[in-house]
């Protein structure tokens, strides 16, 4: 059963550290999304790649966020300097298809706390 | 810009009732609607989606959903909710012109009374 997979599932970090959050989409799919959710914001798109390549990052802080996709089995997403309104949970999800009808597959989550 | 509106934060339902989780949408050309389940500590999980054809669509765990497109709506539909049903339902929409963007609806969280 394939699954999108992220680690850590939890991370809590002062308030000035980087933060590394980590995805392996689904072996195949060609699309991948970075969403954070809080209570607040509700589900947020942050960032997302087509092929490798980043399509949209302008749902996140340019200054201190940044998502990468070294290779096709991970894609990264860092935050530094951390800041305790990032306390969020942080989702990666993954889809496949050359048109748009695709479902997207969700991973657990990182739950990021910033004190 | 495409967007969707959830406008119930909660819906509650006795077991065994029909349920209904309502979603209304905008877009510029031809949505693709989605609907996925959140249950507590995990993330998104795909219900159903509407592309192109019938306006009823059927999915996962027995939901349906209604694509209308004179009230641009697009409600989630089960003929006998399960306490089990509990969760978080979000809406999304996707449009087809050209983007793979996906703009989520806030979420109704339905609460299923045994």
């Amino acid at each position: 059963d394939a699954r999108v997979t992220q680690t850590p599932r939890d991370k809590v970090t002062e308030m000035g550290q980087e933060v590394t959050m980590r995805c392996q989409p689904i072996l195949g799919h060609n699309t991948v999304f970075w969403y954070r959710q809080t209570m607040m914001q509700g589900l947020e798109l942050l960032a997302y790649f087509r092929n490798r390549a980043p399509l949209d990052d302008s749902g996140m802080p340019k200054d201190r966020f940044s998502a990468e996709m070294p290779d096709a089995t991970l894609a990264t997403l860092k935050i530094q300097p951390s800041e305790p309104r990032d306390s969020a949970v942080y989702f990666c999800a993954s889809g496949s298809g050359t048109g748009l009808g695709y479902e997207q597959y969700f991973g657990p989550g990182t739950r990021l706390t910033v004190t | 810009a495409q967007s969707v509106a959830q406008p119930e934060d909660q819906v509650n339902v006795a077991e065994g009732n029909p349920l209904t989780v309502k979603c209304t949408y905008s877009v510029s050309g031809n949505p693709y609607l989605f609907w996925y389940v959140q249950y507590p500590n995990r993330g998104l999980q795909f219900l159903l989606k509407y592309i192109t054809g019938d306006n009823l669509v059927k999915g996962s765990y027995g939901f349906e959903a209604e694509f209308n497109k004179s009230q641009t709506s697009f409600h989630l539909k089960k003929p006998s909710a399960l306490v089990s049903d509990s969760a978080l339902y979000f809406c999304a929409v996707r449009e087809n012109t050209g983007g793979f963007k996906t703009i989520f609806g806030a979420g109704t969280r339905l609460f299923v009374k045994a």
